[in-house]
């Protein structure tokens, strides 16, 4: 399956800014998913987004979908402390349910 | 939402000798669960997609033997890893399909450390 892979960024803003991460992957998908991990904890699903959509909004999360340049992108609006973890996207392949990660960003959100 | 447990949460053993983790989906049938890998700072790196009543699906490089799984019912999967080695030490995180939500759940997580 495709590798879903984030810019290798490591974010630290301060309280209220926005957080903007992004991913990319190769190969056609049949959705991607973002998700957080809080340190040495299980993941927390937050969004998905389908191939044949280009934005989807969730409270404070906004993920936007290019399938012609194969990346995706998560904005955390005005970020609080508890926003601070690991974020990661996921790609499912068409006709499976098979998730491959990308590396993650990790963001710090400084009070 | 489902809720998908894993036990246990951490675990230390000596080299060589061999360890199980169990993912269970709490309160829904999962007919595919998975297990996925996780070093420290990297990404989760799934190791095998376990159905319900039949083998286990390895990924490229990971070692069947090694890493035994079991799906015995709709409700728990159990990765056995053998003779475990230092190397082995890693996060363990299983995740299981629900049909009825169309969606993948994640269980919290195996923390194994191999003295």
């Amino acid at each position: 399956s495709q590798q879903g892979e984030e810019d290798p960024q490591a974010l630290s803003i301060q309280e209220g800014e926005n957080a903007t991460m992004n991913c990319s992957y190769k190969t056609s998908i049949n959705n991607l998913q973002w998700y957080r991990q809080n340190s040495g904890r299980g993941l927390v699903h937050l969004i998905l987004i389908r191939s044949n959509e280009r934005e989807k909004h969730s409270g404070r999360l906004r993920v936007t979908l290019d399938t012609s340049k194969k990346s995706s992108s998560l904005l955390i609006t005005a970020s609080r402390a508890a926003d601070t973890a690991s974020y990661f996207c996921a790609t499912a392949d068409y006709g499976n349910n098979r998730l491959a990660f990308g590396k993650g960003n990790q963001v710090v959100v400084i009070p | 939402g489902a809720v998908v447990s894993q036990h246990p949460s951490r675990v230390i053993c000596k080299s060589g000798t061999s360890v199980k983790i169990e993912c269970r989906s709490l309160d829904f049938q999962a007919t595919t669960m998975f297990w996925y890998r996780q070093f420290p700072k990297q990404s989760l790196m799934l190791m095998a997609t376990s159905n319900e009543g039949s083998k286990a699906t390895y990924e490229q490089g990971v070692e069947k033997d090694k890493f035994l799984i079991n799906h015995a019912s709709l409700t728990l999967s159990t990765l056995t890893v053998t003779s475990a080695h230092p190397e082995d030490s890693s996060f363990y995180i299983c995740s299981a399909y629900g049909d009825s939500y169309n969606e993948q759940f994640f269980g919290p997580g195996t923390r194994l450390t191999v003295l």
